[in-house]
């Protein structure tokens, strides 16, 4: 148990199906970050927030939305996916954003994404 | 481009030491190593970290070259659960905000 609460652990999802992943965090972090690990690549960040607010936007396609209602929670919505973005979605988070390389990050479990 | 290089995998017996090496040959001077590793079917967990000096905590020791341009981590006597994907990273410089995994060392432990 991390603190870091992913749901739901697996997902299978249609071309044209709208889902949402959740991430609840129970660390009184201020930070949130959802990263992507597909089979035989390093793990690609995808977005990050601070305090709800997003400071970081790696080039992600727009058929992934994500929402930070309050610091404790982050959502990534999904959208028209290709089966190329079937993977291991990451949630994790942080006591502050990763600015300070003394920083320890808390990753949840994950949960996997098949796009069919 | 990776910012570290570590061998893709790794075997040990269960009880022995496990020395898992990182070349990180362009840190900056500011730049913490930090160890994380994978689970089967889990996310990854912190290890360890440090900057310039040797570092132990309860799960593993961290050994860093002199020149900061390699480290070393050690577990004292590997168990099988043990068994893992080892990352060594550096933060990325492109992005303040990310860590650089790299494909880290898959090790195996052999009962």
């Amino acid at each position: 148990e991390t603190g870091v609460t992913q749901t739901p652990r697996h997902l299978v999802m249609g071309m044209t199906n709208k889902k949402s992943l959740k991430c609840e965090q129970h660390l009184g972090h201020n930070a949130m970050y959802w990263y992507k690990q597909s089979a035989k690549k390093p793990l690609e960040l995808m977005f990050v927030y601070s305090l709800e607010e997003r400071v970081e936007n790696n080039s992600v396609p727009s058929r992934f939305s994500p929402e930070c209602p309050n610091s404790s929670h982050l959502f990534l919505h999904l959208h028209t996916l290709q089966p190329e973005d079937s993977a291991l979605y990451l949630c994790a988070s942080s006591p502050e954003v990763f600015m300070s390389s003394g920083n320890t990050i808390y990753f949840g479990e994950g949960s996997w994404l098949t796009v069919v | 481009d990776a910012k570290t290089t570590q061998p893709n995998s790794m075997e040990s017996n269960e009880e022995e030491p496990v020395h898992l090496p990182c070349n990180h040959s362009t840190i900056s001077g500011t730049d913490y190593i930090h160890w994380y590793r994978q689970l089967p079917s889990q996310g990854p967990e912190y290890v360890i970290h440090g900057l310039t000096s040797n570092v132990n905590n309860r799960m593993a020791s961290l050994a860093i070259a002199e020149d900061r341009k390699s480290s070393t981590l050690i577990l004292h006597r590997a168990t099988l659960r043990d068994a893992a994907v080892y990352y060594c990273i550096l933060r990325d410089l492109t992005g303040a905000n990310n860590l650089f995994f790299g494909t880290g060392t898959r090790l195996t432990v052999i009962p």
